[in-house]
């Protein structure tokens, strides 16, 4: 079964970091892009920022860029989210995804990791 | 900023069709996703490439495109079905739709 597992999600300070990670599993996790998605409680779906295969390549949303940085351990089956400089708008749920086998759309989906900015 | 926007709401009788817009300036320029959240659960992707159907999903889910609309039709609607619905653009950078809540009445 494919799989992906997040942890690292917690309460932080604002202007604290945070590391995110994604554990993969069921696939061969060196051939697929990896995304991740963030939800505030009660409210819609926001791309973050995605990853290609190798991990030489990385692309962020406006929201985020510049303070987060997302990685890859193919060696491990592992996603990376560091997140620095973390605003009280940072608060949601953050999720891992993987570009489903087509080449198009995200599936499958972890369970979420809840990150909350406060003092 | 760019944005994708959906109905807030759709309400549908059981055994109905209901449908789910997604509309937003260059949407053509790229494929449309659509996924389906239910409370408490992490999204699925119900159709992808504008009008494909991933492996396991139910034959009442199918998508199509027009211009810069995209809809998400979902014919003889269960209860199973009552959900909140995303569309996404995929093409940089990634930005989903506001989101539907579909209510089985």
């Amino acid at each position: 079964e494919e799989q992906l597992m997040e942890s690292g999600g917690g309460l932080v300070q604002p202007g604290g970091s945070l590391r995110l990670s994604c554990a993969a599993s069921g696939f061969t996790f060196v051939n697929f892009w990896m995304h991740w998605v963030r939800q505030v409680p009660g409210k819609g779906l926001a791309w973050v920022a995605h990853v290609n295969s190798d991990g030489s390549s990385t692309f962020y949303a406006d929201a985020v860029k510049g303070r987060f940085t997302l990685s890859r351990d193919n060696s491990k089956n592992m996603v990376y989210l560091q997140m620095n400089s973390l605003r009280v708008d940072d608060t949601a749920v953050y999720f891992c995804s993987r570009v489903h086998s087509s080449g198009w759309g995200l599936d499958p989906w972890g369970q979420g990791t809840l990150v909350t900015v406060s003092s | 900023s760019y944005e994708l926007t959906q109905p807030p709401s759709v309400s549908v009788s059981p055994g109905q069709t209901a449908t789910i817009t997604c509309s937003g300036d260059n949407l053509g320029d790229s494929y449309t996703c659509w996924y389906q959240q239910k409370p408490g659960r992490s999204p699925v992707l119900v159709i992808y490439k504008d009008d494909k159907r991933p492996s396991g999903i139910s034959e009442r889910f199918s998508g199509s495109t027009s211009g810069n609309t995209a809809t998400l039709t979902i014919s003889g609607t269960q209860a199973v079905d009552e959900a909140d619905y995303y569309c996404q653009g995929w093409n940089r950078p990634y930005v989903f739709g506001s989101g539907t809540k579909v209510t089985v009445l």
